[in-house]
């Protein structure tokens, strides 16, 4: 079935650095634009970053521009999220999800999510 | 930047009785509104895009309406499955530049 799996979280240091991972199935891939969006303690839902089907257009909050990288492998079906300079407020739960594309940016499949803690 | 300002903060209902939960944007975003629903320790699942289209597998209790800045999810007939955390969505930029979520409605058993 369609699938998205995510890995990598985990508890870190401020400054430090950490890398998520999303496993694609059940569909193409390559055919989709991908986010990442994240989910603080208690908290609403934020956007962090947006990669097109390519990887040649992507996109960053202002909250982790500069310090998030987001890239995919699509022959790997992965989708990836570098964090480097953590910070606290970087703490929450990761979600990959997908983009639905044409005019509707809205996301139909969404991963169980990762937990990122940075804490001393 | 576009926000999204949900209300009620809180909303209590009946099983059985309608349900109507509003989001509100601070300036146009035509109709490029999604809707999702979230229970405690699960992933948001997708059940309205382009303000009042229902996505697949979502049951037609669930409708959506409104354009420009003011937004209405009306869940017709509430179902136990049905109390759960609702947030709203904007994504005006088609070029997905940014997308910005409401605060959330939390929908409670009355």
């Amino acid at each position: 079935q369609v699938q998205l799996v995510e890995s990598g979280g985990g508890l870190v240091k401020p400054g430090g650095s950490l890398r998520l991972s999303c496993a694609a199935s059940g569909f193409t891939f390559s055919d989709y634009y991908m986010s990442w969006i994240r989910q603080a303690p208690g908290k609403g839902l934020e956007w962090v970053s947006y990669i097109s089907s390519s990887g040649s257009t992507i996109y960053y909050a202002d909250s982790v521009k500069g310090r998030f990288t987001i890239s995919r492998d699509n022959a790997k079906n992965s989708l990836y999220l570098q964090m480097n300079s953590l910070r606290a407020e970087d703490t929450a739960v990761y979600y990959c999800a997908r983009d639905i594309g044409g005019d509707h940016a809205a996301f139909d499949i969404w991963g169980q999510g990762t937990m990122v803690t940075v804490s001393s | 930047e576009i926000v999204m300002t949900q209300s009620p903060a809180t909303l209590s209902v009946s099983p059985g009785e309608r349900a109507t939960l509003s989001c509100r944007a601070s300036q146009s975003v035509s109709s490029n509104l999604a809707w999702y629903q979230q229970k405690p320790g699960q992933a948001p699942r997708l059940l309205i895009y382009g303000a009042s289209t229902r996505a697949t597998g979502i049951p037609a209790r669930f409708s959506g309406s409104g354009s420009g800045t003011e937004f209405t999810l009306t869940i017709s007939s509430l179902q136990s499955e049905d109390f759960a955390v609702y947030y709203c969505q904007q994504y005006n930029n088609w070029l997905r530049l940014m997308y910005t979520f409401g605060q959330g409605t939390k929908l409670e058993i009355k």
